[in-house]
C-alpha cells in the first residue's frame, strides 16, 4: 500500500527564517510526486510535479527536491503570505493512477 | 480561482438525512475526482468519473454514491448520514482520463456538518 508521511505536522517560522518540509514516501514505482498548497477554507492548489530522483523545481521562495525515498520543500526567506498547509501526494506506477496524499504540514510565518 | 465550482459551500444537517453535493469542473475538463478531508484522515480519495463513466473507486462508503452527467457536472450523494461523515468534501478536475502526471484543479469544497 502506498504511504506518504509528512513532517513536521506544524511549523512556525519568523519572517525570513528559511526551513524545509519533508515528505517521505513508500510506493511501488514512483510515477510522480506532487506538492500542493492549501489555504484555510480553500481547496489545494498545485505547486510542483517531480518525476525522478535528483530533480528540482523552483517557484519564487519555494524549491522542491526529490530523492528515491523522500522529497523536500525548501522555503527560503519566507513571508507571512507563505502561511498555508503544504500537501504532498505520490502517484504510483502500474494500474493505479490515483494520487495518495499526505496529511500535510501546517506552516505559519510570523511577521 | 481554479475554475472548479462546488455548491453549497456549507451544509448543516441531521443524522439519518441525505444530501447532495454538486461540482462543475473547469471548462474542457472531462475528469472529476471526489475527495473527503477530515482532521484525522487527511485527504482521502472517494471516486473518479471520466466523461460520464466511473473509472476508479477509493474508500467510498456504500451509503455514498456519485454520478457525472452529460454536461460533465458531478453530484455526490450522501445518505443515512452519521456524525462521522462531517468533513470537507472536495471535487477536483483534470483534462485526461487518468491523473497520470497531471495536476488536479480543486474546488473550494463543501463543509458538511452532521449534527
Amino acid at each position: 500500500e502506498d504511504q506518504v508521511t509528512q513532517s513536521p505536522e506544524a511549523l512556525r517560522l519568523q519572517e525570513g527564517e528559511s526551513s524545509s518540509l519533508n515528505c517521505s514516501y513508500t510506493v511501488s514505482g514512483l510515477r510522480g510526486l506532487f506538492w500542493y498548497r492549501q489555504d484555510p477554507g480553500k481547496g489545494p492548489e498545485f505547486l510542483f510535479t517531480l518525476y525522478s530522483a535528483g530533480e528540482e523545481k523552483e517557484k519564487e521562495r519555494l524549491k522542491a527536491t526529490l530523492t528515491k525515498k523522500e522529497s523536500f520543500l525548501h522555503i527560503t526567506a519566507p513571508k507571512p503570505e507563505d502561511s498555508a498547509t503544504y500537501l504532498c501526494a505520490v502517484q504510483a506506477g502500474g494500474g493505479s493512477y490515483i494520487p495518495t496524499f499526505g496529511r500535510g504540514t501546517s506552516l505559519i510565518v510570523h511577521p | 480561482d481554479s475554475g472548479v465550482t462546488q455548491t453549497p459551500k456549507h451544509l448543516i444537517t441531521a443524522t439519518g438525512q441525505r444530501v447532495t453535493l454538486r461540482c462543475s469542473p473547469r471548462s474542457g475538463d472531462l475528469s472529476v475526482y471526489w475527495y473527503q478531508q477530515s482532521l484525522d484522515q487527511g485527504l482521502q480519495f472517494l471516486i473518479h468519473y471520466y466523461n460520464g463513466e466511473e473509472r476508479a473507486k477509493g474508500n467510498i462508503l456504500e451509503r455514498f454514491s456519485a454520478q457525472q452527467f452529460p454536461d460533465l457536472h458531478s453530484e455526490l450523494n450522501l445518505s443515512s448520514l452519521e456524525l462521522g461523515d462531517s468533513a470537507l468534501y472536495f471535487c477536483a478536475s483534470s483534462v485526461a482520463a487518468s491523473a497520470t502526471n497531471e495536476k488536479l484543479f480543486f474546488g473550494s469544497g463543501t463543509q458538511l456538518s452532521v449534527l
